[in-house]
């Protein structure tokens, strides 16, 4: 299966910590993506990461992409309780049916 | 700018009936993309419609099935009802029959009993 898997599963911080996911995949990319979803509601774009990048910023967030290890990291700065949310990454598989797989994300927690 | 809209927000089946599940894309996006989410679990791609036709398919039976009008909303129907099709239902829509930078709608709740 192409699905990523996050890692860790919950992630519990206090407001002002950094808070560090990550992802890992199975076969080629062209890009990867990060979502936040707030308790089972819609998904929220954050991130895209090209296969020839290897670290992008936006705001608080940080994403590194090592295609060598086909992983990558989503960094929150300075988490705020509002960043309470499941956060999941997403690949399109390049080598398969070219459909966009999601993981099974990361439950984040910040605490007040 | 209206963002993606579904509806309804939540339903109520039995096993065995049909539903119909609705989305509007984004103004300007062209493409919608339809996911299944079991709690506690990462969305499943079902299938992507642009230009009226289903164009990727994910591994769904053919109980799923879904249709694109000419003004790019969507629907979703779901034949045959069993009790493992209760999940979230998202709807996603995108610009240029594209698997990126996706906005979702609210998703529709979907409970068989």
């Amino acid at each position: 299966s192409q699905q990523g898997e996050e890692d860790p599963q919950a992630l519990s911080i206090q407001e002002g910590e950094n808070a560090t996911m990550n992802c890992s995949y199975k076969t080629s990319i062209n890009n990867l993506q990060w979502y936040r979803q707030n308790s089972g509601r819609g998904l929220v774009h954050l991130i895209l990461i090209r296969s020839n990048e290897r670290e992008k910023h936006s705001g608080r967030l940080r994403v590194t992409l090592d295609t060598s290890k086909k992983s990558s990291s989503l960094l929150i700065t300075a988490s705020r309780a509002a960043d309470t949310a499941s956060y999941f990454c997403a690949t399109v598989d390049q080598t398969g049916a070219n459909n966009l797989f999601f993981g099974t994300g990361t439950r984040l927690t910040v605490i007040p | 700018d209206a963002g993606v809209t579904q509806s309804p927000t939540h339903l109520i089946k039995t096993r065995g009936q049909q539903v119909t599940l609705r989305c509007s894309p984004k103004s300007g996006h062209d493409t919608v993309s339809w996911y299944q989410q079991a709690l506690g679990q990462g969305p499943q791609f079902i299938f992507q419609y642009y230009e009226e036709e289903e164009r990727q398919r994910g591994n769904f039976p053919d109980r799923f099935s879904g249709h694109q009008f000419p003004n790019y909303s969507s629907e979703l129907n779901v034949n045959a009802l069993l009790l493992g099709d209760s999940a979230l239902y998202l709807c996603a829509s995108s610009r240029g029959y594209s698997h990126e930078k996706l906005f979702f709608g609210s998703g529709t709740q979907l409970s068989v009993l």
